[in-house]
C-alpha cells in the first residue's frame, strides 16, 4: 500500500526564510506525487505534481519540489516565505489509474514577520 | 465561475437525524470524489465515481451513500448520523485519462458538518 510521511506538523519560519516542508513516500512502484495547500476555511489547492516528467518540479506562489527516487523524498522548498504563504500543506500520493489520492497528515506553515 | 461547488456550506444537526450534501462541478470532468478530514485535518478519500459508476468505495458506514445523477454531480445523503460524522466533507473532480494518477484533482470548498 502506498503513503507519505510527513515530518513535522508545525514548521515556523521568519518572513523571507527559506520554508522546506518534508514528504517522503512509500510506494511499491513510482508514484505520483502531489503537494496541496489549504487556507483557513478552504478547499485544497494544487501546488505542483510530480508525474515523472521532470524530477524539479516547480508549481505556484514560487514553490518547488524534487523527486528523490533514492531518498523517496519529495520535498517542498520556496526561497523566501511571504506572511501569505501561512496555510496547511499537505503531500499525497496516487498510483491507481482512477487516481486515489492518499494524503499526509498535514504541515502547519506559521510565518512571523 | 465556480469550479467545484458544495451545497451547503455548513451543517448543524442532531444525532440521528438524516442529511444530504450536493456537489457540483463545472470542468467537464468525468470523475468525482468524496473526502472526510476529521478534526485533526487528516484527509481520507470515502467514495469515487467515473462516468456514474462507483469505482472506489473506501471503508465508511453504509450510513454513507454516495449517488451521481450525472457525470457533473455527486451527492453525500448520511443516515442516523452520529457524532463522529462531525467533519468536513470536501468533494473533488479530475479528468481520468489513459495515463492514470497523475491528474489534478480540483476540490471544492468544503461543508463543515457539525452533529450535536
Amino acid at each position: 500500500a502506498q503513503s507519505v510521511t510527513q515530518l513535522g506538523s508545525h514548521v515556523s519560519v521568519s518572513e523571507g526564510a527559506l520554508v522546506l516542508l518534508r514528504c517522503n513516500y512509500s510506494s511499491s512502484v513510482p508514484p505520483y506525487l502531489f503537494w496541496y495547500v489549504q487556507y483557513p476555511n478552504q478547499g485544497l489547492q494544487l501546488l505542483l505534481k510530480y508525474t515523472s516528467a521532470a524530477t524539479l518540479v516547480k508549481g505556484i506562489n514560487g514553490f518547488e519540489a524534487e523527486f528523490k527516487k533514492s531518498e523517496t523524498s519529495f520535498h517542498l522548498t520556496k526561497p523566501s516565505a511571504h506572511m501569505s504563504d501561512a496555510a496547511e500543506y499537505f503531500c499525497a500520493v496516487s498510483r491507481s489509474s482512477f487516481q486515489k489520492l492518499v494524503f499526509g497528515t498535514g504541515t502547519r506553515l506559521l510565518v512571523s514577520p | 465561475d465556480t469550479a467545484v461547488s458544495q451545497t451547503p456550506k455548513y451543517l448543524v444537526t442532531q444525532m440521528g437525524n438524516d442529511k444530504s450534501i450536493k456537489c457540483e462541478q463545472n470542468l467537464g470532468h468525468d470523475t468525482m470524489y468524496w473526502y472526510k478530514q476529521d478534526s485533526k485535518k487528516f484527509l481520507k478519500i470515502m467514495f469515487s465515481y467515473n462516468n456514474k459508476e462507483l469505482i472506489i468505495n473506501e471503508t465508511v458506514p453504509n450510513r454513507f451513500s454516495p449517488k451521481s445523477p450525472d457525470k457533473a454531480h455527486l451527492n453525500l445523503h448520511i443516515n442516523s448520523l452520529e457524532l463522529g460524522d462531525s467533519a468536513v466533507y470536501f468533494c473533488a473532480s479530475s479528468l481520468h485519462t489513459d495515463r492514470g494518477g497523475g491528474n489534478e484533482q480540483f476540490f471544492g470548498p468544503g461543508t463543515r458538518l457539525t452533529v450535536l
